[in-house]
């Protein structure tokens, strides 16, 4: 089973600021399978990333992904308010996992 | 537009069997590349893959779970409905019906239905 690990646990920042999360993967992904999610309380997760860097619809583009291999990052460029939330990668090359999540919460 | 919506008992006792009902629309479980999965969700904790069925009746099940679950389609109603067997006080979570692209992604979320375990 690929595990995925996610750092950091928390990310506080303020609006505008630049946000960087990464994911790792205890296996090389094959094909990049990798997504990103972002779920709001009392809300589903929301699929933001998929094949590692492909925005979903309706993404704004200030969201990117990228990486290969083990390691991938999603990049929020400037944090609009409603950005604030929990992240969470999956992989989808051997069976689906997800990894355990970094909330961006206010400085 | 694509939606999903599980249904089913809020609260099941402890060795009960779960049965979770997903009705769905916008998409045709016919469809070649169609698939349904059913994600997990423990209380502030990460989503966890459960199982998926495709268009061709096929399914694929968590290996840590794969004795207690069984995934079934009926098209005609566009319906996918799952069983979990031997519920235990951890099963508790929210549990998600959503559609899964062909890679393996998940495009397409329910809104989720909070199962609880307790005598």
């Amino acid at each position: 089973e690929i595990l995925l690990t996610q750092s950091p646990d928390t990310l506080s920042l303020s609006p505008g600021e630049r946000a960087t999360l990464s994911c790792r993967a205890s296996q090389i992904l094959s094909s990049n399978f990798l997504a990103w999610y972002q779920q709001k309380p009392g809300q589903a997760p929301r699929l933001l990333i998929y094949g590692a860097s492909i925005r979903a619809i309706g993404v704004p583009d200030r969201f990117s992904g990228g990486g290969f291999g083990t390691d991938f990052t999603l990049t929020i460029s400037r944090l609009e308010p409603e950005d604030f939330a929990v992240y969470y990668c999956q992989q989808y090359g051997s069976s689906f996992t997800f990894g355990p999540g970094t909330k961006v919460d206010r400085k | 537009q694509v939606t999903l919506r599980e249904s089913g008992p809020a609260l099941v006792k402890p060795t009960q069997t779960l049965t979770l009902t997903c009705t769905f629309s916008g998409f045709s479980l016919n469809t070649f590349g169609t698939c349904v999965s059913w994600v997990r969700q423990p209380p502030g904790k990460a989503p966890e893959w459960l199982a998926v069925i495709d268009w061709d009746g096929e399914t694929l099940y968590s290996t840590s779970l794969k004795t207690r679950l069984s995934l079934s389609k009926d098209t005609s109603k566009n319906q996918v409905v799952l069983t979990m067997a031997n519920m235990d006080p951890v099963d508790t979570a929210r549990y998600y019906c959503v559609r899964q692209d062909s890679s393996g992604y998940f495009p397409d979320w329910g809104l989720g239905t909070l199962v609880t375990v307790s005598s």
